[in-house]
């Protein structure tokens, strides 16, 4: 299994801001990726971010609203820029499974709750 | 994109069992079937996942029609604690250096009743 820790667990920001979640991973994984999950809403996927290279992102996402920084193995933030209320939502970390779960689990941090007022 | 339809919700009684349906009529023969659910204020957590055969861990268990168009999630005695959203994912076989994300539909809000 993986432990994701995710940093901060809430915040409550002003509108035009940035903010920076940090996520960090016990062990060192190839891929990572960032969900968004508005309230009341599933999840959906932002963009993937692959160690050493640019983050993919999903459609409707874009870097410049949400840039990501994979520094190592066991490291990622995911800025959310010029916030507006609309941003309000829980940002999640993931990463995919590694030995017995490699291809089958992906694990979880327990996100990043963001209101913009 | 989610390719899975699931009832919006469902009531369960505590000590009984738990089914949960998911259709996916679109699945294509490299695409498993995984479940994950979220308790609320939590992270999303894996349960299970087959292909074709009928599969059983320490969670659940998962029924997978011969053609492959729906499956069923078995939570064999619910408890309070299994009160949680269940998301039903198809996704193609892992591939290594390749993405290999989880795109989440609208998912079952499963309500376990004392």
């Amino acid at each position: 299994s993986a432990v994701i820790s995710q940093k901060p667990s809430r915040d409550i920001c002003q509108r035009g801001t940035s903010l920076t979640i940090q996520c960090q991973v016990d062990s060192q994984v190839t891929m990572m990726f960032w969900y968004r999950q508005q309230p009341g809403q599933s999840l959906t996927l932002i963009a993937t971010a692959n160690q050493g290279s640019e983050a993919t992102y999903e459609s409707g996402f874009v870097i410049d609203k949400f840039p990501i920084s994979r520094p190592n193995l066991t490291f990622s933030t995911l800025t959310v820029s010029n916030m507006s209320p609309e941003d309000s939502s829980i940002y999640l970390c993931s990463v995919e499974g590694q030995g017995d779960t490699l291809g089958t689990e992906a694990f979880f941090g327990q996100g990043t709750r963001l209101t913009v007022v | 994109d989610a390719k899975t339809t699931q009832p919006t919700s469902m009531d369960c009684a505590e000590g009984r069992a738990a089914n949960l349906p998911c259709n996916h009529s679109t699945i294509s023969g490299n695409e498993y079937v995984y479940w994950y659910r979220q308790i609320h204020s939590q992270g999303p957590q894996y349960i299970i996942h087959g292909l074709k055969n009928n599969e059983t861990n320490e969670m659940a268990s998962l029924i997978i029609t011969e053609d492959r168009k729906s499956s069923t999630l078995i939570l064999p005695h619910a408890t309070l604690r299994d009160t949680a959203v269940y998301y039903c994912i198809v996704r193609v076989a892992y591939r290594r250096h390749t993405g290999n994300q989880f795109y989440f539909g609208t998912g079952t809000s499963l309500t376990v009743i004392p």
